[in-house]
């Protein structure tokens, strides 16, 4: 079975640190994706990636930045964690190239709190 | 990128089918159309996606109408276990999109034992 995992279920951070959430998938996909999730506001895009050391701003970037150095790791930096950032983080992939109709696989989600 | 409507919640009965519409009425000639779900507590799941022909999976069929202005996603006999939010999602089929999905609100389906 493809596996996408997230480092953390559970994440507490007070209001300045520096995060970091880590989403590792085992089927070597070229394509990983970190959305968040918000009552009313559904999943939205964070960033995207569609190869090691490459990476594409998605819908709403600020405040983020991501990183990915392995093909199989992608993390989602919170440079200054802020009060506004507390949500769902949910990470993705898929097979890249020219099948673009493969389906996605998320993980279970970090859940964010910024005190 | 097209936008799909659908309702915001529907209710069925365990072991009864399921039809969840979606309107998706500025679809281009090459969008294809996804189906996710997102049980409770989790990150979503893919369920079924097709072009112009219906479509069957171990999961659901996907009905999608002649003018491809409307589908539907049909759980056969439905489950305590289907019970989640339902999103419709348009996928170009090319260009530089990598594969990103647009989530909408999606519905939320309550399934009765």
């Amino acid at each position: 079975d493809v596996k996408v995992t997230q480092s953390s279920r559970y994440l507490v951070k007070r209001t300045g640190e520096k995060v970091f959430l880590e989403c590792v998938q085992d089927m070597d996909h070229e394509n990983m994706f970190w959305y968040r999730q918000d009552p009313g506001l559904g999943l939205r895009l964070i960033y995207f990636s569609y190869d090691v050391k490459m990476k594409e701003k998605g819908d709403i970037p600020e405040g983020y930045s991501v990183s990915r150095e392995k093909k199989e790791r992608f993390s989602l930096i919170l440079e200054s964690a802020s009060t506004n950032q507390t949500s769902m983080y949910l990470c993705a992939s898929r097979t890249g190239g020219h099948l673009l109709n493969t389906e996605a696989f998320f993980g279970q989600g970090t859940r964010l709190t910024v005190v | 990128d097209a936008k799909t409507t659908q309702p915001n919640s529907m209710e069925s009965n365990e072991e009864e089918p399921v039809h969840l519409p979606c309107n998706h009425s500025t679809i281009s000639g090459t969008d294809y159309i996804h189906w996710y779900r997102q049980l409770p507590s989790q990150g979503p799941e893919y369920v079924i996606h097709g072009l112009t022909s219906n479509v069957n999976n171990r999961m659901a069929s996907l009905a999608i109408a002649e003018d491809r202005k409307s589908s539907t996603l049909i759980l056969h006999r439905a489950t305590l276990r289907d019970a989640a939010v339902y999103y419709c999602i348009l996928k170009p089929a090319g260009g530089t999109s990598y594969g990103k999905l647009t989530f909408g609100q999606g519905t939320i389906l309550t399934v009765h034992p």
